[in-house]
C-alpha cells in the first residue's frame, strides 16, 4: 500500500539552529501537507500546498517556517532558527484532492530542540 | 472557527467490551468528520469519515460513529474490543465550504484494552 514517508524519524538540534524536515508524498497526491503535535497537545495544521504554492496556512506558519517542493518528489518543511518550543512530532499528511478527501499520514518526524 | 472535544483522555476497556469514544465539534455549518488511529511509532490512519448521507458510518477493523447533528457530536464504538485496538484515536473535522483539507483535530483518546 502507498505511503508518505518522513526522514529523519528524530533529529536533536541546539536553539537558533535551521532544521529540514523530509516527506516524500505519494506519488499521484496532488495537495501537501505539514502537521505538528508538541507531547501532550493537539495535532496541529501548520500549512497546506497545492499547484507549487501555500494553499492555507494557520497562525504557528510565520516566517519562521517555509515549505517547499523542490523536485517531483520531496516536500520539506524548513525551521529557521529553532527554538524550545518548536520542539514537537511533526507530519506530513498528502491527498489526491482537497475537500473531504483522506489524507495520508506520515510516521512523523520529532524535533527536539535542545 | 471550529473545535473539537473528545472526552476522555483515556479510556479503559476489557477485551470483548464495548469501546466508545467521544467526539463533540462546534462549527457554524456541519462540517466532515474523520477518525484517524494512531499505532505507536505509526502515523495517524483512517478510520472512517462522514461527509454526506447515511449519518452511521462504518469503517475498518469494526468501527463505527453515527454524526448527530443535534448534539454535535460524532462519537465512535465498536461492539466487542480486541487487544490489538489498543492505540491512540483522533477525532478531526474540517470545513466543507473550504477546497482544501485542512482538520481540526480533538485531543486524542488512548484507548488501553485489558485482557
Amino acid at each position: 500500500e502507498p505511503e508518505v514517508t518522513q526522514t529523519p524519524s528524530h533529529q536533536v538540534t541546539q536553539m537558533g539552529q535551521e532544521v529540514i524536515l523530509r516527506c516524500v508524498p505519494i506519488s499521484n497526491h496532488l495537495y501537501f501537507y505539514w502537521y505538528r503535535q508538541i507531547l501532550g497537545q493537539k495535532v496541529e495544521f501548520l500549512v497546506s500546498f497545492y499547484n507549487n504554492e501555500i494553499s492555507e496556512k494557520s497562525e504557528i506558519f510565520d516566517d519562521q517556517f517555509s515549505v517547499e517542493r523542490p523536485d517531483g518528489s520531496n516536500f520539506t518543511l524548513k525551521i529557521r532558527s529553532t527554538k524550545l518550543e518548536d520542539s514537537a512530532m511533526y507530519f506530513c499528511a498528502s491527498s489526491v484532492e482537497g475537500g473531504a478527501n483522506v489524507l495520508t499520514f506520515g510516521a512523523g518526524s520529532r524535533l527536539t530542540v535542545l | 472557527a471550529q473545535s473539537v472535544t473528545q472526552l476522555g483522555s483515556h479510556v479503559s476497556v476489557s477485551e470483548g467490551a464495548l469501546v466508545l469514544l467521544r467526539c463533540n465539534y462546534s462549527s457554524s455549518v456541519p462540517p466532515y468528520l474523520f477518525w484517524y488511529v494512531q499505532y505507536p511509532n505509526q502515523g495517524l490512519q483512517l478510520l472512517l469519515k462522514y461527509t454526506t448521507g447515511a449519518t452511521l458510518v462504518k469503517g475498518i477493523n469494526g468501527f463505527e460513529a453515527e454524526f448527530k447533528k443535534s448534539e454535535t457530536s460524532f462519537h465512535l464504538t465498536k461492539p466487542s474490543a480486541h487487544m490489538s485496538d489498543a492505540a491512540e484515536y483522533f477525532c478531526a473535522v474540517s470545513d466543507r465550504r473550504n477546497a482544501g483539507n485542512m482538520l481540526t483535530f480533538g485531543g486524542g483518546t488512548r484507548l488501553m484494552v485489558k485482557p
